[in-house]
């Protein structure tokens, strides 16, 4: 079956620090690969995607990088900010399957 | 951003009553979501639909029934609600008119307490 797997939380940093937050995955097919984020008390939202292999999703200074012969999908930021303090969750959704797969979600906290 | 209303957005019951969770959308997606966030646990899809009347389960699903009959609705409704029901409960809807690799949006939560 499908898998993602997240780098542990929770994750501390000061403001400005880089940050990396590691997701990787097992699917069948060629999955798109997601980043969601959710501020506290809110419900997710898209930070950024990728659908195929080398491509690079990026939002508001976050980058993440399908690599399909690693199976992974890293998230980083070069200068975080305290408002980047979230929940931050990697997915996959394979092609025409209509299920997502997430993974257990890493807190971030960014301290001034 | 696609409209998706969560109601109620607070709730707190008692073990054993019924509980109805309403998801309501204005962007005509096809697929809507059911799902529950604990911590420890991430999220956890509880029931999917893939259109009118068309419904699965998800992996955690006992205790839990769902309906659409509208494209716009999508209902949750817990029969006799137990403590272990206590969780927030997100909505999601997915659009597949254009891409086959859409991304999920999210309502803003119904936080639900059993006592």
């Amino acid at each position: 079956g499908n898998s993602v797997t997240q780098m542990e939380g929770p994750v501390t940093l000061s403001e400005e620090a880089f940050l990396t937050i590691n997701c990787t995955y097992t699917a069948t097919g060629y999955p798109s690969l997601f980043w969601y984020v959710q501020y506290p008390g809110e419900g997710l939202q898209l930070l950024l995607k990728a659908t195929k292999a080398d491509d690079k999703g990026s939002n508001k200074g976050f980058e993440a990088t399908y690599r399909k012969e690693t199976t992974s999908f890293h998230l980083e930021k070069g200068s975080v900010q305290v408002s980047d303090s979230a929940v931050y969750f990697c997915a996959l959704r394979v092609p025409n399957a209509g299920k997502s797969t997430f993974g257990d979600g890493t807190t971030l906290t960014v301290k001034p | 951003d696609a409209g998706i209303t969560q109601s109620p957005r607070h709730k707190v019951t008692e073990t054993g009553t019924p509980v109805t969770l309403r998801c309501h959308q204005t962007e005509n997606h096809r697929y809507m979501y059911w799902y529950r966030q604990d911590p420890g646990h991430g999220l956890r899809l509880i029931h999917y639909s893939y259109g009118v009347k068309d419904t699965d389960k998800g992996e955690v699903s006992d205790g839990y029934s769902v309906s659409r009959s509208k494209t716009e609705d999508f209902l949750l409704t817990l029969e006799s609600a137990t403590s272990s029901q206590t969780s927030v409960y997100f909505c999601a809807t997915r659009d597949t008119t254009y891409s086959n690799t859409g991304e999920l949006f999210f309502g803003e939560g119904s936080r639900l307490t059993v006592l």
